[in-house]
């Protein structure tokens, strides 16, 4: 079975700083799909950025990017230029290509933004 | 367009009563899956429909029942709580199945307190 894991419980930032969460995982898999989402407190979860295994070049999307490290099986989360709405949990998830498609997820890290 | 909508947003409920949660997708989409949180276990698959077929089932009990309507409507049922039902219960659509890396839109969830 496949598992994420997210070390940093919580993590803070200054505003306009940039600021890194880290994320690990576990698969036998080769092929799978990796995302973060963002818990904002109205809790609705959405999707910050996605990547595929298969492609070496790491997903970016405005001010995220990830460093996706596959021998490593490491896909950490960069956010530049942090806003005071960027503060939020921040999910971790894989998503199998075949089978069970569900989304297996990381315990979370809570970014705190001072302004 | 209307997003993922979950009814209703809070629920108390006693030990030993069920429960029922409505999850209405995004339009067009079809499937449709259920997500439970909580602060120890964090973020689980429940089960996912397409079609009013259940695809997918994750680790939980037989009290925890869900089934899917022919508008793509669907609902979960939660027999004989208990006081570890209490949780967060998301639900995500998109538009089907068919490939991992679809994006999953998600509801502000239904809020589940078992006294």
């Amino acid at each position: 079975a496949q598992t994420v894991t997210q070390s940093q419980p919580e993590m803070s930032v200054q505003e306009a700083e940039t600021v890194t969460l880290s994320c690990t995982y576990d698969t036998s898999e080769s092929d799978y799909y990796l995302f973060w989402y963002k818990q904002p407190p109205s809790r609705q979860m959405i999707l910050v950025i996605r990547q595929e295994a298969y492609k070496q070049q790491n997903a970016t999307e405005n001010r995220f990017s990830v460093n996706f490290q596959k021998a490593a099986k490491s896909f950490s989360l960069k956010i530049s230029d942090s806003q005071l709405g960027d503060a939020a949990m921040y999910f971790c998830a894989y998503r199998s290509v075949q089978g069970a498609q569900k989304l297996v997820f990381g315990q979370g890290t809570r970014l705190t933004i001072n302004p | 367009k209307a997003g993922v909508t979950q009814t209703p947003r809070y629920l108390i409920k006693t030990r030993g009563q069920q429960v029922t949660l409505s999850c209405s997708p995004i339009s067009g989409h079809r499937s449709v899956s259920w997500y439970q949180q909580t602060p120890g276990q964090g973020l689980q698959f429940l089960f996912e429909y397409f079609s009013e077929t259940q695809r997918n089932k994750g680790n939980f009990p037989g009290r925890f029942s869900g089934r899917q309507f022919s508008n793509s409507r669907s609902e979960m049922n939660v027999s004989t709580l208990e006081l570890g039902d209490s949780a967060l219960y998301l639900c995500a659509s998109r538009r089907n199945p068919g490939q991992g890396n679809e994006k999953l839109f998600f509801g502000s969830g239904t809020q589940l307190s078992v006294l």
